[in-house]
This record gives structure tokens, sequence and C-alpha cells, in this order.
């Protein structure tokens, strides 16, 4: 079975500009998760979907949204790119929408840079 | 304080060597308990979940002290394909901030 997965792997962007990065999940998972990951850090929660609906929500300004489609995959998107938006952005699916004893599997994760 | 703090690191130990890391999380109401493992440039994979009554998986031990509000991964025996970065994660019952990271310790096994 295919795991997680994201495109692009790679993007370059210019201040400004905006960007949109999809993730699919594995298949019969129905929650989908975004995280921010800048070099040296631990990833950092942005966006939970679960059912197409938002259940939550991280400390990111409102530049940031995302949606979830109705075969559960979904998209990331930044509007107004600054040069901190640098990252790699990572998308995990998990069954349900709950952390706890639910196992998140992360995609290979878009590595966006910001010039 | 942050939610999920880890030691700085980096460690630097032979093959062979016993390593253990430590972690300490701020929110009492924290239900779940996570060691992930990411290797450079790729996207982090569960190493083991943690319980209360500490649990074992071959060379890897993590424990749970809820009182204190600490985790530990100890690594027995390491292997050159040890090498990577641990990272120490925690979930809240709700689905809010599903799971909460530390910065994570790089482990560098050296031959």
């Amino acid at each position: 079975d295919a795991g997680v997965t994201q495109s692009p792997t790679h993007l370059i962007k210019t201040r400004g500009q905006h960007v949109t990065l999809r993730c699919s999940p594995i298949s019969g998972h129905k929650s989908v998760s975004w995280y921010q990951q800048v070099l040296g850090q631990g990833p950092q929660f942005i966006f939970q979907y679960y059912e197409k609906e938002e259940r939550g929500r991280g400390n990111f300004p409102d530049r940031f949204s995302a949606r979830q489609f109705p075969n559960y995959s979904s998209e990331l998107n930044v509007n107004a790119l600054l040069l901190g938006d640098s990252a790699l952005y990572l998308c995990a699916s998990s069954i349900r929408t709950s952390g706890g004893t639910n196992e998140q599997f992360f995609g290979p994760g878009t590595r966006l840079t910001v010039l | 304080r942050k939610e999920v703090e880890q030691d700085p690191g980096p460690f630097n130990v032979p093959e062979g060597a016993t390593v253990a890391f430590n972690c300490t999380y701020s929110n009492s109401a924290s239900q779940s308990f996570f060691w992930y493992r990411q290797d450079c440039r790729k996207e982090p994979k569960l190493l083991m979940s943690v319980y209360s009554s500490g649990n074992e998986d071959g060379r890897f031990t993590a424990q749970l002290n809820r009182a204190s509000q600490y985790i530990s991964l100890l690594i027995r025996d390491s292997k050159l394909s040890d090498s990577a970065t641990y990272l120490c994660v925690v979930a809240l019952p709700s689905g809010n901030t599903p799971l909460v990271f530390g910065k994570g310790t790089r482990l560098s096994v050296i031959a």
C-alpha cells in the first residue's frame, strides 16, 4: 500500500508569492494534519482536518489556510510568503481525529525555500 | 517554558555504547507519549510509543514518569544505523494539537 504522498517535493518561491502544497493520505485514513519544520527544530502543528472539517489549528497567521477534499486529500496554502516560511512542510495521516494512541504517518514532506 | 524539552545534543558515541535521551513535558494533561526517529532530510517515523509501565523493543527501552512529567529513551549496543535525530512527542487528549514535538536530539554513532 502507498504511504502518505506529498507534492511537490521541492519548491522555490520569492517573497510575497503564494504556494499550494498537496497531500494524499494513506487509503482509509480520514484525518490529515500539517506540520512545519524549520531547520534545527521539531515539527510544529499547523492544521488538522477530519472529514473535510478543520478540527484543530496551531499558532500560525491567517496567511496559512488549508482544506480537505471528499477523497480526504488536502491542500495547504500559504499567502504572502516570508523568508521565515522556508521550511519542510510535513503532512501526516491517521485514521481518527485525535492524537492519543492513533499513530500519525508522515509523508516525505515538501521542502519550501523562500528567496 | 517550551511544551516539550529535550537534551540539546548532539550525542557522539562509539558503536556498542549505551545512550540515554531525556525529555520533559509541561502539560500535565498530556495523555500519549512517543519517540520518533528522523533521518537527515527525511520525515519523522514512529520509533515507539511510551507507556506508564515502561516498554522495551529490542535494544530500545522507553520509560514514562507522569509525576515528574519525564520521558526517557535508552538505546543499548548502539549501531551505526541508529544515527539520526530522536524526537520526543506528546499528545493531548483533544484534537487541537495532535502531536507536540520536542526540538530533537541528534545522535551520531561512530565506528
